[in-house]
């Protein structure tokens, strides 16, 4: 079965510095999406960036940036300029097929005035 | 991008009692699923709804206690039933447009607290 792993539980950092969240997974699939979701207070799953096994790529969305590794099977996401409103829970997510999303136990983000 | 609206958005229940929480999305969709998210942590799959047969329920999870509907491709209902405080927790419904390796996309969620 395929797993997710998120390692850092929580992180802090300044506005308007940079910060990585830190994901890795275990597949034997070799065609598979891998997402980051973030979660505010609000509840609200918000996508922010997706990235397709099959890219080289890595996939860019504004501030927001992947390192996709697949043969160490890692999926970073590193956050420039930090600002206050992206304080919230960050999910890595994993599919492939028509199975639903498998979700990492999520990583808490505090950005700090 | 998928519109989802899920009702009702939080509750407070009697122990004993159930609760059918609804999923309406804007736009047909091929798949639904629904998850439960205890407080802090990370989201666990309920089940697959499914239109016109049985939902797909996950280890742990079974159908006299979380009977699923589906009656077509944008409606869904979650029911809690006989509901104890282990049972308070954000249920969320989610959605894909297509079957294979797409994004899903998340209603707001349901907070149950069940007394």
């Amino acid at each position: 079965a395929q797993t997710v792993t998120q390692s850092q539980p929580e992180m802090s950092v300044q506005e308007a510095e940079t910060v990585t969240l830190s994901c890795t997974y275990d597949t034997s699939e070799n065609n598979y999406y891998l997402f980051w979701y973030k979660q505010p207070p609000s509840r609200q799953m918000i996508l922010v960036i997706r990235q397709e096994a099959y890219k080289q790529q890595n996939a860019t969305e504004n501030r927001f940036s992947v390192n996709f590794q697949k043969a160490a099977k890692s999926f970073s996401l590193k956050i420039s300029d930090s600002q206050l409103g992206d304080t919230a829970m960050y999910f890595c997510a994993y599919r492939s097929g028509n199975t639903p999303l498998v979700f990492g136990k999520g990583t808490r983000l505090s950005v700090i005035a | 991008s998928a519109v989802i609206s899920q009702k009702p958005s939080r509750d407070i229940c009697q122990r004993g009692t159930s609760l059918t929480i609804q999923c309406q999305v804007d736009s047909q969709v091929t798949m639904m699923f629904w998850y439960r998210q205890q407080p802090g942590q990370s989201l666990t799959l309920i089940a697959t709804a499914n239109q016109g047969s049985e939902a797909t329920y996950e280890s742990g999870f079974v159908i006299d206690k979380f009977p699923i509907s589906r009656p077509n491709l944008t409606f869904s209902t979650l029911t809690v039933s006989n509901m104890s405080p282990e049972d308070s927790s954000i249920y969320l419904c989610s959605v894909s447009r297509t079957a294979v390796n797409t994004e899903a996309f998340f209603g707001q969620g349901t907070r149950l607290t069940v007394v």
